[in-house]
Order: C-alpha cells, then sequence, then structure tokens
C-alpha cells in the first residue's frame, strides 16, 4: 500500500525555520518525482516544488524561490522541504505528493502536515 | 503559475448531475492532454478522480468522467451520492498548476 506521512510542521515566528519530511513506503520511491503543494487556510491547492527521480533537477513556485529547498534522501525514502525566511503568508498544510510514473501529474499525496507562521 | 479557473461552488440533488468547468490557457489545459481532478474532503488527503482528460484511475467509480474543449476542462459526476459533496481542483503542467478549487454540495 502506498503511504506518504508528512511530519515536522507546527508554529514558526515569521523569518524563522523549519524542515518539513515525507516518509515514503509502499512503492519504490527513488523511481518517482515528488511534489510539495500547500493549502492556506481557506484557501485552495498550490504548487510550491518538485524534484525529479534522480534528484538532480528542482523547481519552485515564485512564491518560495530562495527562501525553500526540496531534496530527498532516497536511502531513507524520504522527501524534505527546508523552509526558511517564513512569512505569515507560508502558513498552510503542506502535502507530500507523487508525480505519476506514466503520465504528466500527480497521482498520490499525504495527508498533510500543518505549518503556521506567527509571532 | 497562474491559477486555472473554476466555478466557486456547484451543486445537486441526489442521482443528479453536476459539470465543473476548468478554463486555463494554450500553455495548460488547451496545450496538452494531461489535465488531472481531485476530490479533497476536508482534513483528508486529495484523491486522484481523473488524470490524462479522461481516464479513470483503478477504484474511481464510472460516475466520474473528464472531457476538453479548447481551453477548458470538464468533470461530470453522474448519479450524485452524499458522499460526492467535497472540494474538486483540476491540474495541468505536470501537476505544477491548480485550479481554484469549486466546492460540490449535495442538497
Amino acid at each position: 500500500e502506498v503511504q506518504l506521512v508528512e511530519s515536522g510542521g507546527g508554529l514558526v515566528q515569521p523569518g524563522g525555520s523549519l524542515r518539513l519530511s515525507c516518509a515514503a513506503s509502499g512503492f519504490t520511491f527513488s523511481n518517482y518525482w515528488m511534489h510539495w503543494v500547500r493549502q492556506a487556510p481557506g484557501k485552495g491547492l498550490v504548487w510550491v516544488s518538485r524534484v525529479n527521480s534522480e534528484g538532480s533537477h528542482t523547481n519552485y513556485a515564485d512564491s518560495v524561490k530562495g527562501r525553500f529547498t526540496i531534496s530527498r534522501d532516497d536511502a531513507k525514502n524520504t522527501l524534505f522541504l527546508d523552509m526558511n525566511s517564513l512569512r505569515a503568508e507560508d502558513t498552510a498544510v503542506y502535502y507530500c505528493a507523487r508525480g505519476a510514473s506514466d503520465w504528466s501529474g500527480i497521482d498520490f499525496w499525504g495527508q498533510g502536515t500543518l505549518v503556521t507562521v506567527s509571532s | 503559475q497562474s491559477a486555472l479557473t473554476q466555478p466557486p461552488s456547484a451543486s445537486g440533488s441526489p442521482g443528479q448531475s453536476v459539470t465543473i468547468s476548468c478554463t486555463g490557457t494554450s500553455s495548460d489545459v488547451g496545450g496538452y492532454n494531461s489535465v488531472s481532478w481531485y476530490q479533497h474532503h476536508p482534513g483528508k488527503a486529495p484523491k486522484l478522480m481523473i488524470y490524462e482528460v479522461t481516464k479513470r484511475p483503478s477504484g474511481v467509480p464510472d460516475r466520474f468522467s473528464g472531457s476538453k474543449s479548447g481551453n477548458t476542462a470538464s468533470l461530470t459526476v453522474s448519479g450524485l451520492q452524499a458522499e460526492d459533496e467535497a472540494d474538486y481542483y483540476c491540474s495541468s503542467n505536470g501537476g505544477t498548476s491548480f485550479g481554484t478549487g469549486t466546492k460540490v454540495t449535495v442538497l
């Protein structure tokens, strides 16, 4: 059974940092692109970042470019999102998601972890 | 990375059909057959319902169907059931663009 379990969310002050983790199981993690998508309170889904299966190529939404870094540890089947210079508008539930292997898109999601940026 | 446009809400009685639109541009929805749709119950993980415009993953009821015309994709839910009440999002550009979301209410 495919599982994606996010962790690392919590309350952080503006300007602070946080590292999110996503533990993957039930599939060969190293074969898949992986994404982070977020949802601010009362708002819709917004794509944040993705990394290719080799970990050599990354993309970011303009709103987080230069502040967030996506990475992966295939030996530990874990995806990361390092978030720096956090702002109030980064407050959201952050979802880890798997890129589909045979079509262009996302085919599986985790349940998310809440990040709250507030003083 | 502009959001695709969806109506904020849609509704129907049990057994009826509801259709949700997703409007983009020739650079996303109109340019590729990679539109997908997700069902999201609050507090749960989003679930893939349709991919590549018209295809259903294993386990998704055939009450859910997708189509596309030009720059607009659509999701139709036929034979509405209470459990279909949720938020629905379209996506394009390899998962890097999402729609604004549509709340479906079963009356």
